[in-house]
C-alpha cells in the first residue's frame, strides 16, 4: 500500500527556520517525482514544487520560486521541505504528493502538515 | 487568480446530479491531461480522475469527467451527503512548465 506520511503540525516565529517531512512507503521511493503543495487558509491548492528523489534535482513553481527548499533523502524515502527564514505569509497547509510522471499530477497524497507562523 | 477558472460553488439536491466546469487554455488543458481531485479541507486530497476521463481503483461510476478542447469538466451523479466537498481540477502547464491546480469548487449538497 502506497502511504505518504507527513511530520506533524508546527508553531513557529517569524524568521526561525523549519524542515518538514514526508516519509514514502509501499513502492520503490527513486522511481516517482514528489511535489509539494501549499493551501493557504481560506485558499485553494498552490503548486510549489518537485522533485525526482533519484537525483535530487528540484524544479520549481515560477510563483514561489525562493520560498523554501525542496529535498530528498532517498535513503531513507523521505523528502522534505524547508525555509530559512519563515514570515507569517507562510502560515498554511503543505501536502506532499506522488506523481505519476513528470507531468501526469498527483495520484497519492500525504495527510498535510500545518506550519503556523506568528509572533 | 487562478489560470484554470472554476466556479467558486455549485449546489444539487442528494440524489441528484452536478457538474463542474474547468477552463484554461491551450498551454494547459488544450494539450496536456487533465486530473481532478476531491478535497476536505484538513485532509489529504483524494484522485477522483486522471487523464481526463480516468478513474482509480474504488472511485464509483458516480464520478465521470470529459474534456473538450481547452475545458474539462467533472460530473457526479447521485450525490451523497458524503460528496460535500472542495474539487480541483488540475493540468500540466508546457508555458510554465509547471503543474496549475483550478481555484477549486465547493460542492454543497443541499
Amino acid at each position: 500500500e502506497v502511504q505518504l506520511v507527513q511530520s506533524g503540525a508546527e508553531v513557529k516565529k517569524p524568521g526561525e527556520s523549519l524542515k518538514i517531512s514526508c516519509k514514502a512507503s509501499g513502492y520503490k521511493f527513486t522511481y516517482y517525482w514528489i511535489a509539494w503543495v501549499r493551501q493557504m487558509p481560506g485558499k485553494g491548492l498552490e503548486w510549489m514544487g518537485i522533485i525526482y528523489p533519484d537525483d535530487s534535482d528540484p524544479t520549481y513553481s515560477p510563483s514561489l520560486q525562493g520560498q523554501a527548499v525542496i529535498s530528498a533523502d532517498k535513503s531513507i524515502s523521505t523528502a522534505y521541505l524547508q525555509w530559512n527564514s519563515l514570515e507569517a505569509s507562510d502560515t498554511a497547509m503543505y501536502y506532499c504528493a506522488r506523481l505519476r510522471g513528470y507531468t501526469y499530477g498527483p495520484d497519492y497524497w500525504g495527510q498535510g502538515t500545518l506550519v503556523t507562523v506568528s509572533s | 487568480q487562478s489560470v484554470l477558472t472554476q466556479p467558486p460553488s455549485v449546489s444539487a439536491a442528494p440524489g441528484q446530479k452536478v457538474t463542474i466546469s474547468c477552463s484554461g487554455s491551450s498551454s494547459n488543458i488544450g494539450n496536456n491531461y487533465v486530473s481532478w481531485f476531491q478535497h476536505l479541507p484538513g485532509t489529504a486530497p483524494k484522485l477522483l480522475i486522471y487523464d481526463n476521463n480516468k478513474r482509480p481503483s474504488g472511485i464509483p461510476d458516480r464520478f465521470s469527467a470529459s474534456k473538450s478542447d481547452t475545458s474539462a469538466t467533472l460530473g457526479i451523479t447521485g450525490l451523497q451527503t458524503g460528496d460535500e466537498a472542495d474539487y480541483y481540477c488540475g493540468t500540466w502547464d508546457s508555458g510554465l512548465s509547471a503543474w496549475l491546480f483550478g481555484g477549486g469548487t465547493k460542492l454543497t449538497v443541499l
